[in-house]
């Protein structure tokens, strides 16, 4: 079944260490995405890909960073630089950029 | 003003009536809305997408769109129990690539 991928569901990271969070797709689709949830808010975009080796910031890129070596993979770091990383990650991808977007179940990270 | 904003809620509405969700933009390049369900700790998923102004209907949901109130609607008739989760409002950032923005999201609660 085609679809996106995400590792790990759940996520404890000790304050000033990088953690990777992993992201792979397999529904052939160029544009991949990565945007943050806090509790009771919407999404907001950290960073997104158009096309392999080509990456560019969202809203909330400060204290994260990514890389698109290959089409079906989009990790995204969250750096020590990063001020407040407890939240929700998810992972998503679309046909082109600005249509509809296919979600993975998402990584809970929390900072102890 | 927020790019997409909406409600936060929570929206209650008794079992078999119609919620009504609303969502303004403030970008007049957008083109296309997408309404998207998330079920709490879940990822979110689409339910409707509308380009046109004017109605689109599937099954219990209507998608309402009024470009020149830059206003867009989501109708739930026959609310269900089930149809309990957070609507999140989505839109392309027209002059910029069209990176989805989403609003916050309302909450919606249907009581039996």
């Amino acid at each position: 079944d085609g679809g996106i991928t995400q590792s790990p569901k759940y996520l404890f990271r000790k304050e000033g260490q990088n953690v990777t969070l992993s992201c792979e797709q397999n529904l052939n689709h160029d544009a991949m995405y990565w945007y943050r949830q806090d509790p009771g808010q919407g999404l907001r975009l950290i960073y997104y890909s158009q096309i392999v080796n080509d990456f560019q910031k969202g809203d909330i890129a400060e204290g994260y960073s990514v890389s698109r070596e290959k089409k079906e993979s989009f990790p995204l770091t969250v750096t020590s630089a990063q001020k407040n990383p407890t939240a929700f990650y998810l992972c998503a991808s679309s046909i082109v950029l600005g249509g509809e977007l296919f979600f993975g179940e998402g990584s809970r990270l929390t900072v102890l | 003003q927020k790019e997409v904003e909406q409600n936060s809620g929570p929206l209650s509405v008794p079992e078999g009536a119609i919620a009504s969700l609303n969502c303004t933009y403030s970008d007049r390049g957008s083109q296309s809305f997408f309404w998207y369900r998330q079920y709490s700790g879940k990822s979110p998923e689409l339910i409707m997408f509308i380009y046109s102004n004017g109605d689109k209907e599937d099954g219990r949901f209507t998608a309402q769109l009024n470009k020149a109130s830059q206003y867009v609607s989501l109708l739930i008739r026959d609310s269900q129990p089930s149809d309990s989760a957070t609507y999140l409002c989505a839109a392309p950032r027209g002059n910029q690539g069209g990176k989805l923005i989403f609003g916050q999201g309302t909450e919606l609660s249907v009581k039996p």
